[in-house]
Formats: structure tokens, sequence, C-alpha cells
């Protein structure tokens, strides 16, 4: 069975840093293209970043670009986000999804459970 | 950025109804739509991919259609478990963008 269970969200003053894990099981992680979604409190879904399965190649929306950075250890199936210079608005659930690499449209088939990161002083 | 727009934001069913909602991209995206479901404390559920395709597992009541720039999705039927939030999705280019959502309640 697929799973991909988060990690490490919390309460954080606005300016500070936290670093989000997704530990994958399941499947062949090294294989698969992986990301990160969020949702904010009675708001929609935002795409945040992805990864291939070599780390070649990074992408990330613009509301996050030069703050957050998405990285990944194959050998331990795990996933990261490591998130600086926090703000308010960044106060959200938190989600890794497996993007099904090989499948028209790469569409996010897998997802955790979500961790919640409040940013606040 | 290529912009999803969904309408409408939210609707009012009843069991049995069928339900259509749609996603309009702010460019020719081909079939790059993929459309999730989203309950309260759950994660994000894949329904549909690449505009039409049904994710394995899903119902048969959950259909999608579309291509370039607008896209349907319809639920035939509507059951207890189907009322939930529905998310479009274009992976067309990066930034990969979502709709803001239709909530069927």
């Amino acid at each position: 069975e697929v799973q991909l269970v988060e990690s490490g969200g919390g309460l954080v003053k606005p300016g500070g840093s936290l670093r989000l894990s997704c530990i994958g099981s399941g499947f062949a992680f090294s294989s698969f293209n992986m990301h990160w979604v969020r949702q904010a409190p009675g708001k929609g879904l935002e795409w945040l970043s992805s990864i291939d399965e070599s780390s070649s190649y990074l992408y990330y929306a613009g509301s996050v670009e030069g703050r957050f950075t998405i990285s990944r250890d194959n050998a331990k199936n795990a996933l990261f986000l490591q998130m600086n210079s926090l703000r308010a608005e960044d106060t959200a659930v938190y989600f890794c999804a497996r993007d099904a690499t090989t499948v028209t449209a790469e569409p996010l088939d897998y997802w955790g459970q979500g961790t919640l990161v409040t940013v606040s002083s | 950025d290529i912009q999803m727009t969904q309408s409408p934001s939210s609707l009012s069913a009843s069991v049995g109804n069928s339900v259509s909602f749609t996603c309009r991209a702010s460019q020719s995206i081909s079939k790059y739509v993929n459309w999730y479901q989203k309950k309260p404390g759950t994660a994000p559920k894949l329904l549909i991919y690449a505009a039409t395709t049904l994710q394995s597992g899903v119902p048969s009541r959950f259909s999608g259609s579309g291509a370039g720039t607008d896209f349907t999705l319809t639920i035939r039927s509507l059951h207890p478990e189907d009322f939930a939030t529905y998310y479009c999705q274009q992976s067309f280019s990066i930034p990969w963008t979502f709709g803001q959502g239709t909530k069927v309640e």
C-alpha cells in the first residue's frame, strides 16, 4: 500500500524557519517526481514546489521561490521542504504528493495526510 | 502563470441529483487537467486525470470532459459521500495551478 507521511509542522514565529519531511512507503520512491501543496485555512489548494526523481529539476511557485527549498533523499525514501523567512500567510496545512510521472498530465495520485504549519508571534 | 477559474464557487444539490461544474483555463492547455475531491481534514483525492480518464477505484458516476480551455466534471446521481469541494488543476506548465474550488453542499 502506498503511504506518504508528513511531519515537522508546528508553531513558528514570523521570520523563522521550519523543515517539513515526508516519508514514502509501498512504492519505488526514487522513480517518482514529488510535490508539495498547501491549503491555508478557509482557502483552496496551492501548488508550491516539485522535484524530479534525481533532484535535477526543482520548481517553485512564485509565492515561495527564494524562501522555500525542496529536496529529497532517495536512500531514505524522504522528501523535504525547508521553509525560511516564514510569514503569517504561510500558515496552512502542507501536503506532500506523488506525481504519477509516466501518466499523461502527471496527476498527483497519492497524498499524505498533511502537517499544519502556523506562523504567529 | 495559467489561471484556472472554476464555476460556480458553490452549488446546492440533493442525493440522487446529477451535477456539473466547469473549469476554464486562461490559455489552451490541451488535456492537461486533473480533478480532485477534498473533504475537511482529509487529503485530496484524485478523481479524473488528463481531462477524461477515471482514476482507478473511483466510481463511474464521476466523469470528465473537455480540452483546450474548457473542462467539465460531472457527477451522475450524487451519493452522500460526494458532498465535498472539487478542484481542477493544470499540469501543462510550471507553476502548476489549481482552480479556487467548487463546493457541493
